[in-house]
């Protein structure tokens, strides 16, 4: 069975300070992971993934994301954070052997001035 | 480039009527999702296809049905609309059976049923 956690239903951070979100998950095979962020009233969009290799993933709009295996967790992260970085954060998981993804409930950032 | 349609934007629908949501996808996608969003919940998988003439149940299916005649559309039926319904529906689409490849959203329908 997959599983995606987000712990933090909302998040707070200065403008200029670095931001983390966090993402835990549970998958039965090598995991396939990605995030996505929704502007209100508009669809998700992709940021970044995680397949194999560097544990350390570069995405869209200076966002990163660490995944840690040990812990289970892949993390987004930016040093520095945009008053236009606010809003809904989605952590999802595809196992190797499905063809969906399940997705976490989804952390919202607002970044303040 | 539109990338994923869908139509209308909103609706809302009385208890017991039927509707059709429409998705269409201009980048020759194979896959195609249907998604519904609930405030807290995240997104819930409907259906799915992987290519024309070929859907599958996702965790969700119950009071839906899907078709996909060609590669480009993907329409959701609700045949009977009940309040459980309503939500916010995305449709998505991606490129292959590859499982990195990720997802395209449309900008979602939003439907109450009242």
């Amino acid at each position: 069975a997959q599983s995606v956690a987000q712990p933090e239903d909302q998040v707070n951070v200065a403008e200029g300070n670095p931001l983390t979100v966090k993402c835990t998950y549970s998958v039965s095979g090598n995991p396939y992971l990605f995030w996505y962020v929704q502007y209100p009233n508009r669809g998700l969009q992709f940021l970044l993934k995680y397949i194999t290799g560097d544990n350390l993933v570069k995405g869209s709009y200076g966002f990163e994301a660490e995944f840690n295996k040990s812990q289970t967790s892949f993390h987004l992260k930016k040093p520095s954070a945009l008053v236009s970085d606010s809003a809904l954060y989605f952590c999802a998981v595809r196992d190797g052997g499905a063809n969906n993804l399940f997705f976490g409930t989804g952390t919202r950032l607002t970044v303040i001035p | 480039n539109a990338g994923v349609t869908q139509t209308p934007k909103f609706r809302i629908l009385k208890i017991g009527q039927s509707m059709t949501l429409q998705c269409t996808q201009d980048m020759n996608h194979n896959y195609m999702y249907w998604y519904r969003q609930d405030p807290g919940m995240g997104l819930k998988l409907i259906y799915y296809s992987v290519g024309a003439g070929i859907t599958d149940k996702g965790e969700v299916p119950n009071g839906y049905n899907v078709s996909r005649s060609t590669t480009e559309d993907f329409p959701l039926r609700l045949e009977l609309a009940a309040p459980s319904q309503t939500s916010v529906y995305f449709c998505a689409s991606s490129y292959s059976s590859e499982r990195n490849q990720p997802q395209h959203f449309g900008d979602g329908t939003r439907l109450s049923i009242l």
